[in-house]
């Protein structure tokens, strides 16, 4: 699976989009792209997933450059209870040759929504 | 919608004692990850099954053995328990071979902490 880059850390306003960048330029044709993100001792919660077009649902957009390249989640209007680390997760489905379906961890990004 | 349902939720343990984990994936989902996090680090993968088989291993300790049975439930078994093996462990499930790629959705975690 490619591996992500994401920055360490990243502050937010209350109310203001959150935009949080993922680097993923050495993604093969197949792989997804997976949000997910951990508030403080909780597990890990799905945000969202695309693998070519952007997705919107009912938490977050997911941004997906046209090479594929690099990914932008955003939160349209950040509250403080979004305040979590952020993993962006590149994977390659078992239905499209992938060896298994776990998630491989990064370090994320921490986002914090200030009041 | 029913989660994933981890027990105990916290579980103190003496060194060198053995501990199990119990994991209730979400209904209908064949496949169970364990995870194990450890203070201040990021979610690490042990191990996952598909229909009660051993589909992948990651950096599972020797000392430590998981299954999965014919009701998809899934026990993580823990013996000659060290200090180190402190830690949140997350139960995960997911179907295995869905279209659009498959969500993985994670348990609100198990804490161990072993004195």
């Amino acid at each position: 699976d490619a591996k992500t880059t994401q920055p360490p850390s990243m502050d937010c306003a209350e109310g203001r989009a959150a935009n949080l960048p993922c680097n993923h330029s050495t993604i093969s044709g197949n792989e997804y792209v997976y949000w997910y993100r951990q508030i403080h001792s909780q597990g890990p919660q799905y945000i969202i997933h695309g693998l070519k077009n952007n997705e919107t649902n009912e938490m977050a957009s997911l941004i997906i450059t046209e090479d594929r390249k690099s990914s932008t989640l955003i939160l349209p209007h950040a509250t403080l209870r979004d305040t979590a680390v952020y993993y962006c997760i590149v994977r390659l489905p078992v239905d499209y040759g992938g060896a298994t379906n776990k998630l491989i961890f990064g370090t994320g990004t921490l986002l914090a929504v200030q009041p | 919608a029913a989660g994933v349902i981890q027990s105990p939720r916290h579980l103190i343990k003496e060194k060198r004692e053995t501990a199990t984990l119990k994991c209730y994936p979400i209904p209908r989902h064949d496949t169970v990850y364990w995870y194990q996090q450890g203070p201040g680090q990021d979610p690490q993968f042990l191990i996952s099954f598909y229909e009660k088989m051993q589909s992948d291993k990651g950096s599972i300790p020797d000392r430590f053995s998981a299954q999965q049975f014919s009701d998809y439930h899934s026990e993580l078994n823990m013996s000659s328990l060290e200090l180190g093996d402190s830690a949140l462990y997350f139960c995960a499930s997911s179907l295995f071979n869905p279209p659009k790629g498959n969500t993985i959705y994670f348990g609100e975690g198990s804490w161990l902490t072993v004195v």
